[in-house]
C-alpha cells in the first residue's frame, strides 16, 4: 500500500457542528501533516505529527483539533468552523526528513 | 521575497512542444520536490531531488545545489499534463529536530491545447 487515504472526500458541514476528516497510510511513515489549502494557493502547514506526538503546530486556531491514535492514523477535529475555513484539506506523510512526501487527495470542506 | 520562486506563473503551449518550469530557493534544503496538482484534486508526488537529474517517462527534473535552483521539463506535452506544478522545497532548520518542513512555491499553472 502506498498511499495517503482521506475520508471524506467531501464535506459540507454548518458553523455549529462538529465533523472530523480523517486520514489513513499503511506505508509506516512515521511523520504525518495536515496542509489547508485555498484556491489558487500553494498548501499551508497546519500540523506535524512526528511518531505520534504533535511536534509543529502552526499557530492554527483551536477550532481545529489534530489528534494521532496510532502510527497510521491521523484525525482533525472540526468545531464552530467559520465560512473562511472552507479550503482543501491535505494530508501527507513522510518516512523521515530525507525521505519524500506521499500527499492525500484531501478533503474538500465547506463551511456554511 | 518568496524563499521559493517559481517561474512562469502561467503557461499555455500546443499540444507536443517542450516545455520547461524553473524553480529557485533561497533557503538552506535538504531535497526539492515536483508537484503536480489537479484542478479541484489532491497532489501527486512527482519526484524528490537532492542532486543531479532525475526521469520518469515524458518528465525530467534536474537540480543544481550550488545555484539553488531547479527544473522540470515536459517532453512532448499533451493536454493530459494540464495541471498546476509545484515546486516544494524541504528545509531543515537550524535548531535541529527530527523533522524538516516543505516550503512551496506558488505553482505554474499549464495548459497544453490540443
Amino acid at each position: 500500500d502506498t498511499e495517503v487515504t482521506q475520508t471524506p472526500k467531501h464535506l459540507v458541514m454548518g458553523m455549529t457542528n462538529k465533523k472530523s476528516l480523517k486520514c489513513e497510510q499503511h506505508m509506516g511513515h512515521r511523520a504525518m501533516y495536515w496542509y489547508k489549502q485555498k484556491a489558487k494557493k500553494p498548501p499551508e502547514l497546519m500540523f506535524v505529527y512526528s511518531y505520534e506526538k504533535l511536534s509543529i503546530n502552526e499557530s492554527v486556531p483551536s477550532r481545529f483539533s489534530p489528534e494521532c491514535p496510532n502510527s497510521s492514523l491521523l484525525n482533525l477535529h472540526l468545531h464552530a468552523l467559520q465560512p473562511e475555513d472552507s479550503a482543501l484539506y491535505l494530508c501527507a506523510s513522510s518516512r523521515g526528513i530525507f525521505y519524500g512526501y506521499t500527499f492525500g487527495s484531501g478533503t474538500r470542506l465547506t463551511v456554511v | 521575497k518568496n524563499e521559493v520562486e517559481q517561474s512562469p506563473q502561467n503557461l499555455t503551449a500546443q499540444e507536443g512542444e517542450f516545455i520547461t518550469i524553473n524553480c529557485s530557493y533561497s533557503v538552506g534544503i535538504s531535497a526539492l520536490h515536483w508537484l503536480q496538482q489537479h484542478p479541484g484534486g489532491g497532489i501527486v508526488s512527482l519526484f524528490m531531488l537532492s542532486s543531479g537529474k532525475k526521469k520518469h517517462g515524458r518528465l525530467i527534473a534536474t537540480i543544481n545545489i550550488q545555484e539553488k535552483h531547479s527544473s522540470l521539463h515536459i517532453t512532448a506535452s499533451h493536454p493530459r499534463d494540464s495541471a498546476v506544478y509545484i515546486c516544494a522545497v524541504l528545509h531543515v532548520p537550524n535548531y535541529g529536530g527530527s523533522q524538516g518542513n516543505l516550503i512551496f512555491g506558488k505553482g505554474t499553472k499549464l495548459s497544453v491545447k490540443p
